[in-house]
């Protein structure tokens, strides 16, 4: 089984700085989602990157696919408070019939 | 509502009772995964259901869980003579058509278990 290790478990933060989260595996996927979960709350997809060195940019949230396709970043230009949540990066197996394999999550706290 | 449905939201059982947890998908789509989320973790993959078909039941975590979608719409998970380890949020998803990895998946809230 693929295994994605998040970075860092933990992060809290002053409102208007800015931080990145990594997630890394020694396996290649096919495709990285990034969600984000709210206590009680489903997860929610903010982005899907396929293509090695693929970068997209969702308003402050920047993502990156690694050329290689092991790892992934998620960048946030000048936090705010709303930004608070587990984020969650998902790596899909194969192109077909897409098992999730998911990290364990980074929790991020943005202090107002 | 347009989304994923889950009931009930909170289960609450005695060891060794049998539940069943319910997944309305949204309408149409083709593809329905359940995943287990411990405290403190990421969802981990149980079952995958491409319409009526289980295609894929690698991720359920021994013979006690099942789960089926007689009819390629709803979901049910069941898990016979439940354990405390068992005790976790249950959480579903779809998409659209087949599912390739790059298709996004649409969660519900999830169902909270807990097993006294």
């Amino acid at each position: 089984t693929q295994l994605l290790e998040q970075s860092p478990q933990f992060l809290s933060i002053q409102e208007g700085e800015n931080l990145t989260v990594y997630c890394n595996s020694s396996s290649v996927f096919s495709s990285l989602q990034w969600y984000r979960q709210e206590p009680g709350e489903g997860p929610v997809l903010l982005v899907t990157v396929v293509t090695g060195g693929e970068v997209k940019k969702l308003k402050r949230l920047t993502f990156q696919f690694g050329d290689a396709r092991k790892d992934s970043s998620l960048h946030i230009t000048a936090a705010q408070p709303g930004d608070t949540g587990l984020y969650l990066c998902a790596g899909g197996e194969k192109e077909y019939g897409n098992k999730l394999v998911f990290g364990a999550g980074t929790i991020l706290r943005v202090k107002s | 509502g347009a989304g994923v449905s889950q009931s009930p939201r909170y289960k609450v059982a005695k060891r060794g009772q049998d539940v069943a947890l319910r997944c309305d998908p949204i309408s149409g789509h083709v593809s329905l995964f359940w995943y287990q989320q411990a405290l403190g973790q990421g969802p981990e993959f149980l079952t995958y259901f491409q319409n009526e078909a289980q295609l894929d039941k690698s991720g359920l975590p021994s013979d006690r869980f099942f789960a089926e979608r007689p009819e390629g719409s709803v979901s049910t998970l069941k898990i016979q003579r439940t354990q405390q380890e068992d005790s976790a949020v249950y959480l579903c998803a779809s998409s659209s058509l087949v599912a390739y990895s790059n298709q996004p998946q649409h969660f519900g809230d999830g169902t909270r278990l807990s097993i006294l």
